[in-house]
C-alpha cells in the first residue's frame, strides 16, 4: 500500500523567504511522484512530477523539488515566496503497476501562508 | 494543458433530493476518470474510478447506491448524490486521465444539502 506524510499541516513564510514543504511517502513499487497546488474553491493544478530520470524536478512558479529514495522524501521549495503562493499544497504518490489505473493517494496537505 | 470542466461549480439541494454532477474533458478523451471527494480544510479522498463503457471501481467505504457514475462517453463522466443528506455535502472533484497517464483535475463541484 502507498501513502503520503506531509510534515506540518501550516507554514507561514515572509514574502522573499525560501519555502520548503515536506512531503515523505511509502511505496512497495518504484513511486511516481507529484505536487499539486489548490487556491480556495478551485480544483488541483500540477506544479511539478517525479516520474523517472532526473532526482531534481523543476516545476511551474519557481516550484522544485527533489527525490530523494533513501530518504523516501520528496520535498517542495522555492527559493524566494511570493504573496500569489499562499494556497493549499497537496503531495501525492501513485504507481503504474495498480491495473494501469494511475491512483493518486493525497497527503493531508500543507497550507502556506506567505506575510509581507 | 488539458482542460476538464465540472459543472454546475456549486448546487444547493434539499435533504432526499438526488443531484447530478458533470466532469467533461474539453480536448482531450479519457477513458479514465476519477471522483474525489474533499472535506473542508481536508484532503482529497478517492471515491471511484470511472471507466468508460464499464462499471465504476468503487473505494472501501463508498456507497456504490448512494453515489451513481455514469461514463458514457470519452469526454463524459457524471456523478450522481442519490437521496441527499447533509452528511454528504462536500467539495467533489473530478479528474480525467489522459492517454500518457496524467490526470487533469476539474474545478470542483461545492454541494450544499440543506
Amino acid at each position: 500500500a502507498q501513502s503520503v506524510t506531509q510534515l506540518g499541516s501550516h507554514v507561514s513564510v515572509s514574502e522573499g523567504a525560501l519555502v520548503l514543504l515536506r512531503c515523505n511517502y511509502s511505496s512497495s513499487v518504484p513511486p511516481y511522484l507529484f505536487w499539486y497546488v489548490q487556491y480556495p474553491n478551485q480544483g488541483l493544478q500540477l506544479l511539478l512530477k517525479y516520474t523517472t530520470g532526473a532526482t531534481l524536478v523543476k516545476g511551474i512558479n519557481g516550484f522544485e523539488a527533489e527525490f530523494k529514495k533513501s530518504e523516501t522524501s520528496f520535498h517542495l521549495t522555492k527559493p524566494s515566496a511570493h504573496m500569489s503562493d499562499a494556497a493549499e499544497y497537496f503531495c501525492a504518490v501513485s504507481d503504474m503497476f495498480s491495473g494501469g489505473y494511475n491512483k493518486l493517494i493525497f497527503g493531508a496537505g500543507t497550507r502556506l501562508a506567505v506575510h509581507p | 494543458g488539458a482542460v476538464v470542466s465540472q459543472h454546475p461549480s456549486w448546487v444547493i439541494c434539499k435533504s432526499g433530493t438526488s443531484v447530478k454532477i458533470e466532469c467533461r474533458s474539453l480536448d482531450f478523451q479519457a477513458t479514465t476518470m476519477f471522483w474525489y471527494r474533499q472535506f473542508p480544510k481536508q484532503s482529497l479522498m478517492l471515491m471511484a474510478t470511472s471507466n468508460e463503457g464499464s462499471k465504476a471501481t468503487y473505494e472501501q467505504g463508498v456507497e456504490k447506491d448512494k453515489f451513481l457514475i455514469n461514463h458514457a462517453s470519452l469526454t463524459l463522466s457524471t456523478l450522481t448524490v442519490t437521496s441527499a443528506h447533509p452528511e454528504d455535502s462536500s467539495f467533489y472533484i473530478c479528474s480525467a486521465r489522459t492517454s500518457y497517464n496524467e490526470q487533469f483535475f476539474g474545478p470542483g463541484t461545492r454541494l450544499t444539502v440543506l
